[in-house]
């Protein structure tokens, strides 16, 4: 079974700009939830979807957001990009009624200059 | 809200011997998930080990095992005959089970172990 995919791997986008990441769980799991990894505040849960639903959310401003698809795939957006957005972007998908389980995928690496 | 924290930033481990990582967490609740994740120089993270609250029994993954003391809040990780690919980045993570705050994992700040020849 394949792995969560996510697109891109790499990024770069100037202040101001927005920017959206995609994130392909793992086939039958319904739950995708994302985090931020940087190194001054370290791993950051942003959010949590569950059958295309936000379930869960984390202390970001309202710039950040996402939303899920029917088919379980989620995309995140960042608007007004901040030299701060830079980090790398992980995503979890996990299996129904096992959401404590978590397998994570690459994580898409978002310089902002 | 839970926090979770690791004091050691670093750590290094000789080829084949042990080394226990430690974590302690501060919560007010009593039913939760407590996780070690690993995260080599990929960046990919990987779960090494997952214990539930209401168990006793430490839980155990081949060469990892956990010391879980619960009224404590204590949650250390021992990994054994240690080996050049268990270099990586390592985060202790709280995951609480009730609604609301279920799938949201918070992690510790991380102990980068490297393993030496």
């Amino acid at each position: 079974k394949a792995g969560v995919t996510q697109t891109p791997r790499y990024l770069i986008k100037t202040r101001g700009q927005q920017v959206t990441l995609s994130c392909s769980p793992i086939s039958g799991h319904r739950s995708v939830s994302w985090y931020q990894q940087t190194p001054g505040q370290g791993l950051q849960f942003l959010f949590e979807y569950f059958s295309e639903t936000q379930r869960n959310k984390g202390n970001f401003p309202g710039r950040f957001s996402g939303r899920q698809f029917s088919n379980s795939r989620s995309e995140m957006n960042v608007s007004t990009l901040e030299l701060g957005d830079s980090a790398l972007y992980l995503c979890a998908s996990s299996p129904r009624g096992a959401e404590d389980t978590q397998y994570f995928g690459p994580g898409t690496r978002l310089t902002v200059l | 809200a839970q926090t979770v924290t690791q004091s050691q930033p670093e750590m290094s481990v000789q080829e084949a011997e042990t080394v226990t990582l430690s974590c302690t967490y501060d919560t007010s609740e009593n039913n939760y998930y407590l996780f070690w994740y690993k995260q080599p120089p990929s960046r990919q993270m990987i779960l090494v080990i997952r214990q539930e609250a209401y168990k006793q029994q430490n839980a155990t993954e081949n060469r990892f095992s956990v010391n879980f003391q619960k009224a404590a809040k204590s949650f250390s990780l021992k990994i054994s005959d240690s080996q050049l690919g268990d270099t990586a980045m390592y985060f202790c993570a709280f995951m609480s089970l009730n609604t609301g705050t279920a799938s949201k994992l918070t992690f510790g700040t991380g102990t980068r172990l490297q393993v030496t020849l």
